[in-house]
């Protein structure tokens, strides 16, 4: 069974400053690796997709990597912003048969200061 | 471009009462999932459909059920509802490769139900 774990819970940074969000798995034998931002009381918006095949992806200020073999993910964010302010949470997908569900982690809540 | 719809968006029950919930997929996508959110908790998988079959069942109380109608669309039917049920329930599709395999799931709006 799947298990995603997110840390830290909850991260404090000043505006502008550098930040890396950690998300492990427990099984390696992942189809891709998705992150998402969810606002208070809102949806869940996709940001960055890995397939197991890749190693990172960018979109803007954010990069996602993706080490399969140590079921480990990152998600840097550059030069923070407030409206970065959300809670961030990773998803593995994995593959095989039917099995093609979402497993989550817990979320890592990040509040950028100005 | 045509994204998950999910109606309603908004729904409050009495304890005891049922709740449809509906989730319309992406043109062309075959496969439909189910997840709650319960208040403060990460997105926990409920169900799937792939082709209107099951195709995959995680945590889904047994008062619940679910189907994908031929236009693929999708109902989540919840009975005798608790408090506990009360969550933001999200629809996502994806759609089948031509390598077997799933492509990216694309989230709905959710739909939050509150019991009271």
């Amino acid at each position: 069974k799947q298990e995603v774990t997110q840390i830290p819970a909850a991260l404090s940074v000043p505006e502008g400053e550098n930040l890396v969000l950690n998300c492990s798995f427990t099984d390696s034998a992942i189809y891709n690796l998705q992150w998402f931002r969810q606002d208070p009381g809102k949806g869940l918006t996709s940001l960055l997709l890995i397939q197991s095949s890749q190693r990172e992806q960018t979109s803007g200020r954010l990069n996602a990597s993706l080490d399969k073999s140590s079921g480990r993910s990152t998600l840097y964010i550059a030069a923070s912003q407030p409206g970065d302010s959300a809670t961030y949470l990773c998803a593995a997908q994995n593959s095989g048969g039917s099995n093609y569900k979402l497993t989550f982690g817990k979320g890592t809540l990040l509040t950028v200061n100005p | 471009a045509a994204g998950v719809i999910q109606s309603p968006r908004h729904l409050i029950k009495e304890k005891r009462e049922t709740a449809t919930l509906k989730c319309y997929p992406i043109p062309r996508h075959d496969t439909v999932y189910w997840y709650q959110q319960g208040p403060g908790q990460d997105p926990q998988f409920l169900i799937s459909f792939y082709e209107k079959m099951q195709s995959d069942k995680g945590s889904i109380p047994d008062r619940f059920s679910a189907q994908q109608f031929s236009d693929y669309h999708s109902e989540l039917n919840m009975s005798s509802l608790e408090l506990g049920d009360s969550a933001l329930y999200f629809c996502a599709s994806s759609l089948e490769s031509v390598f077997g395999s799933q492509e990216t799931q694309y989230f709905g709006p959710g739909t939050r139900l509150l019991v009271l």
